[in-house]
């Protein structure tokens, strides 16, 4: 089972501000197979990224994603007040398709 | 526009088991690949089974207690989990896609309790 190790864990910026977001897994992914997901209180996960730079459907351009093999990167250019969430990556190289722990985006 | 609707809360003693429904409208669930997902309380997320080249896969840990089914008359997918256990206290979704998951119901708590 691949696992996925996100960090940091949680990360305190101000709106207007750049966000970084790694993600590490423990062993090469096949291909770009990573997404990453938003999860705001009481809702359910949100697809943000796929095949590790997609942008999902609707979601703004100010969310990029990057990276390959074993190293990944979900990057939030300039925070919106909306945008302070949980954020999780998760891979589908192979089964089980496994996701991270969370990094959590809070407002400083 | 896909929409999926699970079924209510549940609460389940240990070795009971739960049957939970998830209701597609917008789409057929035949044109549809459906997955599982579940978040234990304060944990993150857990895939516990879809599909992988047309064919139902589950996750080896719940090997055996875990069962994805579909009624395609109704649109309606089901998970049915055996032989509960407090670690299987979590908030259920389903969702759909293969792979990545771009559209998610909007979960179903279930908690294992004596």
């Amino acid at each position: 089972e691949i696992v996925l190790t996100q960090s940091p864990g949680t990360l305190s910026l101000s709106p207007g501000e750049r966000a970084t977001l790694s993600c590490r897994a423990s062993q090469s992914l096949s291909s770009v197979y990573l997404a990453w997901y938003q999860q705001k209180p009481g809702q359910a996960p949100r697809l943000l990224i796929f095949n590790a730079s997609s942008r999902a459907t609707g979601i703004p351009d100010r969310f990029s994603g990057s990276g390959s093999g074993t190293d990944f990167t979900l990057t939030i250019s300039r925070l919106e007040p909306e945008d302070f969430a949980v954020y999780y990556c998760q891979q589908y190289g192979s089964s089980p398709y496994t996701f991270g722990q969370g990094t959590k985006l809070e407002i400083k | 526009q896909v929409q999926l609707v699970q079924s209510g809360a549940e609460v389940k003693n240990p070795g009971a088991s739960v049957k939970v429904s998830c209701k597609v409208s917008g789409y057929s669930l035949i044109e549809l690949s459906m997955v599982w997902v579940r978040q234990a309380p304060g944990i993150g997320l857990e895939w516990m089974g879809g599909f992988e080249d047309g064919e139902k896969i589950y996750a080896q840990k719940l090997q055996g207690r875990v069962t994805m089914t579909e009624d395609t008359s109704t649109d309606t997918a089901y998970m049915e989990l055996s032989s509960l256990r407090s670690e299987d206290t979590a908030l259920y979704y389903c969702a759909i896609g293969t792979y990545f998951f771009d559209s998610w119901g909007q979960g179903t708590l279930v908690t294992v309790s004596s």
